[in-house]
């Protein structure tokens, strides 16, 4: 069966320094991944998605599919990176369907 | 400028008393999702609609319905709500199917009394 592990729910770093939060999934099929990010008292959001192969806000994620992971990175943490950050599949193929992992909340001190 | 909206945001009903949550988009996506998030748990896809046609995930329990009566509104029914169905209700949708962004709305919190 499909499944997302974040297996980290708080990663606390402080501003400046490099952040990876880990996320491995499970799959049968051919993965489509997704990171959503929701900030404080907003609503959850798509931060980027790994068939653009695109860098938002400075963050990155690359698909391995040999260690079936696709962690979230940034050289550098800024203090408005601080949010929960959400692993997603895409687990219905053609029909768009979303498995989120846990999540973790990223806490970047001054 | 809302695109998807969620009303209430804050639900309190008793224990098997019916309630309904409401969804509206003005983005005329043809997809529509609801989830639920329970306390610390990842959101999970209870259905969703393409357009009239609703799909129910084989695990979503029959106390749970849905309705949606043209492309801007999607009801959530809870027949008989339990002190298990107290969560997080988010409602997303999507232009289309395919790998594209689900568009989430601020959520309803259910309390259960």
């Amino acid at each position: 069966a499909q499944r997302v592990t974040q297996p980290e729910k708080l990663l606390s770093v402080f501003k400046g320094a490099p952040v990876e939060l880990k996320c491995n999934y499970s799959y049968s099929g051919s993965p489509e991944l997704f990171w959503y990010v929701q900030y404080s008292r907003q609503r959850l959001q798509l931060l980027l998605r790994h068939i653009s192969r695109e860098s938002i806000k400075g963050f990155t994620a690359d698909l391995n599919k040999g260690e079936t992971s696709f962690h979230l990175k940034k050289p550098f943490a800024q203090e408005e990176d601080s949010a929960m950050y959400y692993c997603a599949l895409n687990y219905g193929g053609a029909t768009n369907k979303l498995i989120f992992g846990t999540g973790t909340l990223l806490a970047v001190q001054p | 400028d809302a695109m998807v909206i969620q009303n209430p945001r804050y639900q309190v009903t008793q224990f098997g008393k019916p309630v309904t949550l409401s969804c509206s988009q003005t983005l005329n996506h043809n997809v529509m999702y609801w989830y639920q998030q329970k306390s610390s748990q990842a959101p999970k896809l209870l259905f969703h609609y393409y357009d009239k046609d609703f799909n129910n995930e084989a695990d979503t329990p029959d106390n749970f319905q849905s309705r949606r009566p043209n492309t801007s509104f999607c009801f959530l029914d809870i027949r008989s709500p339990g002190l298990g169905d107290a969560a997080m209700y988010l409602c997303a949708t999507s232009r289309d199917f395919l790998p594209v962004e689900q568009y989430f709305g601020p959520g309803t919190r259910l309390t259960v009394t």
